[in-house]
């Protein structure tokens, strides 16, 4: 099947820091991504959804400006997580589907992030 | 709103015996539900999934049948293995496809020899 490359796998930062977390689709165009995250003992839950070349829609509840969500090419998107603070800390998982294809979509490895 | 109910891990179990994991869906209409399972290290891939009432997916020995009377989709496997050891997840989608999926909290499964 289709790859997704999550990149880091896991990060620790500092409180007041910003971080970034890229997902890649190796093997295929993706024009939407979709980024979650888990806290520990709940259920993986949408933050956003970004579609190449346009502004991602953000779930209610996620701030947007803490939340920064870039999808400049079919094939990467990023996460910034901006001015991090402890209950951030949370483990992230991007997913992607293909372009024009209305197929299930492909996840990365996650990452797991601890703003000390 | 849709929301998807998982049994509570940590399962262990061992080699040979028979695995369930429960998940149970609210939903309105007919969604599509899924099971994913994520080994150490890797990303989520879809394990089997089901779209309509009564269908059963099916795959690597694993089953669930999509009940719309009891709202369930229990994943199921006979005889696990040592390399069944993962954390399973039950999603559900209110539209083919896999946009907008509502997970379940993943059960972790392990398999000892």
């Amino acid at each position: 099947g289709a790859v997704v490359s999550q990149h880091p796998s896991r990060v620790i930062c500092k409180s007041g820091t910003s971080v970034k977390i890229e997902c890649r689709s190796l093997d295929f165009q993706a024009t939407t991504m979709f980024w979650y995250r888990q806290f520990p003992k709940q259920s993986l839950m949408l933050m956003a959804t970004s579609n190449e070349g346009s502004k991602a829609t953000y779930e209610q509840g996620v701030e947007k400006d803490k939340f920064l969500i870039n999808h400049a090419s079919l094939t990467l998107s990023t996460l910034t997580v901006t001015s991090a603070h402890p209950e951030d800390s949370s483990f992230y998982i991007c997913s992607a589907r293909q372009y024009k294809m209305n197929t299930e979509a492909f996840f990365g490895q996650g990452t797991r992030l601890t703003v000390v | 709103g849709d929301s998807v109910t998982q049994m509570e891990g940590p399962v262990t179990l061992s080699e040979e015996a028979f695995l369930t994991i429960n998940c149970t869906y609210t939903a309105t209409g007919y969604p599509s539900l899924f099971w994913y399972v994520q080994y150490p290290g890797e990303g989520l891939q879809l394990l089997l999934k089901a779209t309509k009432a009564d269908d059963k997916g099916s795959n690597k020995g694993f089953e669930a049948t999509y009940r719309k009377e009891t709202t369930s989709f229990h994943l199921e496997k006979g005889s696990v293995q040592v390399s069944d050891s993962a954390v399973y997840f039950c999603a559900l989608s209110a539209q083919t496809g896999a946009n907008n999926l509502f997970f379940g909290t993943g059960t972790r499964l392990t398999v000892i020899p």
